[in-house]
């Protein structure tokens, strides 16, 4: 099936640094989301857009819907080593009510 | 709240074999979906079930695959004679249709290995 292209596939970073990762497609999407998945878990909710330009944050994550809405893009502050794991957006459109198009995934690894 | 659990949490076959994997969604949501999810992949969409209308089977990869939710709560998901290309990780999630727009809330999965 369709997914999205998420960029980098994967990243090692020290602890304190910011992360920058984004996710694109060739398709718009009216509602965005950004999920994190730890090993052995299924994948938790961190932010959800909802309008092109729209920009939020939920701690020291912040998340922006690309005004073309084909892209969106995650940042992470001052990582910590918990903000391991795979960080993967999902993009959602009205009329296809029952599914997420998932993005590929980016790995992030934290160094101390 | 209780989260959306899903049992087993491994599940060891051998090829041939029919399993099935069980979900409980959040209570009071009336979505529930099945995805899968291949080792170092993203999530692939299965089926969506809403209410009581009719599953959207679109994302089923063959006819050995089935779901079903009864009564609008736990669903189990089918693989008849499992096959090695079986193996994965088979999340469910659960969204509240009327709220915000499609925020699934997902279970931690089912390893399904397929020797």
């Amino acid at each position: 099936g369709q997914q999205l292209n998420q960029s980098p596939q994967s990243m090692f970073i020290q602890e304190g640094e910011d992360v920058s990762m984004n996710c694109t497609s060739s398709s718009i999407f009216n509602t965005w989301l950004w999920y994190k998945q730890d090993p052995g878990e299924g994948p938790v909710l961190l932010i959800a857009l909802y309008k092109a330009g729209e920009l939020t944050s939920n701690g020291r994550l912040t998340a922006q819907f690309g005004i073309t809405r084909k892209d969106s893009f995650l940042n992470i502050s001052a990582s910590i080593p918990s903000d391991v794991g795979i960080y993967f957006c999902a993009g959602w459109n009205t009329g296809t009510a029952s599914k997420l198009t998932f993005g590929t995934g980016t790995r992030l690894q934290v160094t101390l | 709240g209780a989260g959306v659990s899903q049992s087993p949490s491994n599940k060891v076959t051998e090829k041939g074999k029919d399993v099935e994997l069980r979900c409980d969604p959040i209570s009071g949501h009336t979505a529930l979906y099945w995805y899968r999810q291949s080792l170092g992949q993203g999530l692939e969409f299965l089926i969506y079930f809403q209410g009581n209308s009719a599953p959207d089977k679109s994302g089923l990869p063959s006819d050995r695959f089935s779901a079903e939710r009864t009564g609008g709560s736990v669903s189990t998901l089918t693989i008849q004679r499992t096959q090695q290309e079986d193996s994965a990780v088979y999340l469910c999630a659960s969204s509240f249709v009327g709220g915000l727009a499609n925020e699934q809330f997902f279970g931690p999965g089912t390893r399904l290995t397929v020797l």
